[in-house]
């Protein structure tokens, strides 16, 4: 495998359901991403890890709950979420370190979520 | 209040001709840009990108415009071809947090 995968590619889950998407990357880097995008919006980022660290929550519900045991991992879990999160969910993975600075995301093929 | 603008939803260009896309920007902190082209079904794929010292990039047939008083950057492909035809987006970051701020993207078609 090279760059960033993703599983699923395609998840429908209903609004009690409990589910997490699966982010891995295979470049070395040690910064990962999460970024929703709806339709017609923007990419919209969610959350950053930089060494396993979370370093940015744009304000996102708790009922996405990111998880990064090691710099090649990115979870989201995903529970009680409503109609409006059906999206598409996309990871993403840069070299990280002390100053992210003029860095190169990397993205993943991203997972398309449907929520009945 | 979005940072980076997209302002033309989709473009159409004949095969071999330029085709231009353009991108503007209201937070003066922001000094690196890319461009990234987008497939159905895949996630974004990195073009190419400038940094606020530059007001040029090249790669192949691609090029980048920055014109940093009017906060516009822009796309050139040339010759453009029908593989061409994606969504391309525009990003911006600024200082050390390597936030990516994306605009809403334009669907370029290239006609054969």
């Amino acid at each position: 495998e090279t760059g960033v995968t993703q599983t699923p590619r395609h998840l429908v889950m209903g609004m009690t359901n409990k589910k997490s998407l699966k982010c891995e990357q295979h470049l070395g880097h040690n910064a990962m991403y999460w970024y929703k995008q709806s339709a017609k919006k923007p990419l919209e980022l969610m959350f950053v890890y930089n060494f396993k660290e979370q370093t940015e929550n744009n304000s996102v519900p708790s009922r996405f709950s990111p998880e990064c045991p090691n710099s090649s991992h990115l979870f989201l879990h995903l529970h009680t979420l409503q109609p409006e999160d059906s999206a598409l969910y996309l990871c993403a993975s840069s070299q990280g370190g002390q100053a992210q600075y003029q860095e190169t995301q990397y993205f993943g093929p991203g997972t398309r979520l449907l929520v009945l | 209040d979005q940072q980076v603008k997209q302002n033309s939803p989709s473009l159409s260009v004949q095969e071999g001709r330029i085709s231009i896309l353009n991108c503007d920007y209201t937070n003066s902190m922001f000094d690196y840009f890319l461009w990234y082209k987008k497939y159905p079904a895949e996630g974004p794929t990195f073009l190419i990108s400038i940094s606020s010292i530059k007001d040029k990039n090249e790669d192949g047939r691609f090029t980048v415009f920055l014109n940093k008083s009017a906060k516009h950057l822009s796309l050139h492909i040339v010759p453009s071809q029908p593989g061409d035809s994606a969504v391309y987006f525009c990003a911006a970051s600024g200082g050390n947090t390597g936030k990516l701020i994306f605009g809403q993207g334009t669907t370029l078609q290239v006609k054969p």
